[in-house]
């Protein structure tokens, strides 16, 4: 069983929809990123969070500590938005990987 | 903010030769560093924690002699792919460590590397 896992693995959206990624982990973590990696390969960091909420333009992160869940959203989506989603959560001391939730807005 | 910077982006090289790829640490200093590998359609796998001044900690399975870390700076990381082989091929990403917070780590864009 995965430490970290992402749902879904893959979300096909119309531009404009809202959309939810999920990502539920299994380990005591100190804080969960999530990251965007682009077709080319090039990673992003989007948030790091221990607690509550971050809000950053079209992209909203919250976690839940007590239920070791976090979702990203993302309002008005577009298709630069397509992307692969990863969840990640560290230890403190090592990092556990989701596999990915691959995005796709069409226009 | 913070960047990780990654040089070469993408490096074809023939079997048997060597690859170095630098990680850079922009506007801050990173005692530590970590370098991923990515397979296809799979997720990151940690290869190994670097850390500044000291050797390098490898995962399990990963062999340390074929890639070489030397993080001999607060901003400079390097992985060096020895006698490379095409199932070296893949996608390597770093991340370092802010030294001032413990769980702030921030991840370069990533190397591809293709070897024939």
């Amino acid at each position: 069983k995965n430490e970290v896992e992402q749902s879904p693995q893959n979300l096909t959206a119309q531009e404009g929809e809202f959309i939810t990624i999920n990502c539920s982990y299994s380990v005591g973590i100190s804080a969960l990123h999530w990251l965007q990696q682009h077709p080319g390969g090039g990673i992003v960091s989007l948030f790091m969070l221990s607690s509550g909420k971050k809000k950053h333009g079209r992209l909203i992160a919250t976690i839940n500590i007590q239920e070791k869940h976090s979702s990203l959203h993302i309002t008005a989506s577009h298709p630069r938005d397509s992307a692969v989603y990863i969840c990640a959560v560290s230890t403190g001391n090592q990092f556990y990987f989701g596999t990915g939730t691959s995005l796709t807005v069409i226009p | 903010g913070a960047v990780v910077s990654q040089h070469p982006s993408r490096v074809i090289c023939k079997s048997g030769t060597s690859v170095k790829i630098e990680c850079r640490s922009l506007d801050f200093q990173a005692t530590t560093m970590f370098w991923y590998r990515q397979f296809p359609k799979q997720s990151l796998m940690l290869m190994a924690t670097s850390n500044e001044g000291s050797k390098a900690t490898y995962e399990q399975g990963v062999e340390k002699d074929k890639f070489l870390i030397n993080h001999a700076s607060l901003t400079l990381s390097t992985l060096t792919v020895t006698s490379a082989h095409p199932e070296d091929s893949s996608f390597y990403i770093c991340s370092a460590r802010d030294w001032r917070g413990a769980d702030t780590q921030y991840f370069g864009p990533g190397t591809r590397l293709t070897v024939l």
